[in-house]
């Protein structure tokens, strides 16, 4: 088992809709959790950091964290063409443990 | 300020060559780690370095090795290529040895044939 799972997709909206993305870990020991937006032929942007549980809001992005479940999400509102990439989802444990686990990552297209 | 670069952007190798890949890290970063993106995968840590020294590595095989420079630019190696290390591969530098931070450059396509 991975340590985070996290449903490949592709995943197709119409403009506009609401989005949500998830991922799922096995690790208790993960402290730090990000969302990384990858386009094509480009390497990974962050996009959202959280540490531990709660919400955390940047403009039509918001990230959450449920520790007790073991589960991430990021929410994408009023989606745009422009947001049509991969989003991967990122953690590590406590400082001292510089890894970076990813899970595989999500393609999302928004339909115009 | 300039972003992290990786040279060259595409390569293609033959099975048992070796290869160096090219990493200059963002303006003021110390920390330079490598990962490598199999085709519909997540990045995969292979190592990181700090002040010269590696500083943590992966689950890969010795014939994957790397170096830092006093300008904190990084490479990375690959001896013995094999199929299966076909990829795109992706500097991520960082001030400290704290991952949230890390900016990534855009990859190196590495095809093995």
């Amino acid at each position: 088992q991975k340590e985070v799972e996290q449903d490949p997709g592709p995943l197709s909206v119409p403009e506009g809709a609401i989005v949500s993305l998830n991922c799922t870990y096995s690790n208790s020991a993960f402290q730090y959790f990000m969302w990384y937006r990858q386009y094509s032929r480009k390497g990974p942007e962050l996009l959202m950091y959280t540490y531990s549980s709660g919400n955390k809001e940047d403009g039509r992005f918001t990230a959450q964290v449920d520790k007790s479940s073991k589960y991430i999400s990021l929410f994408i509102r009023d989606s745009q063409p422009s947001d049509s990439a991969t989003y991967l989802c990122a953690m590590i444990s406590n400082f001292g443990n510089e890894k970076l686990t990813f899970g595989t990552g999500t393609r999302l297209t928004i339909i115009p | 300020e300039t972003g992290v670069t990786q040279s060259p952007t595409h390569l293609i190798k033959t099975r048992g060559q070796q290869v160096t890949l090219r990493c200059s890290s963002q303006s003021g970063h110390n920390t330079v780690s490598w990962y490598q993106q199999a085709l519909g995968q997540g990045p995969q840590f292979i190592f990181q370095y700090y002040r010269e020294e590696e500083n943590g590595r992966g689950n890969f095989p010795p014939r994957f090795s790397g170096l830092q420079f006093p300008n904190y630019s990084s490479e990375l190696n690959v001896n013995a290529l094999e199929l299966d290390d076909s990829a795109l591969y992706l500097c991520a530098s960082s001030l400290a040895t704290s991952s949230y931070g890390y900016t990534f450059g855009s990859g190196t396509r590495l095809t093995v044939v």
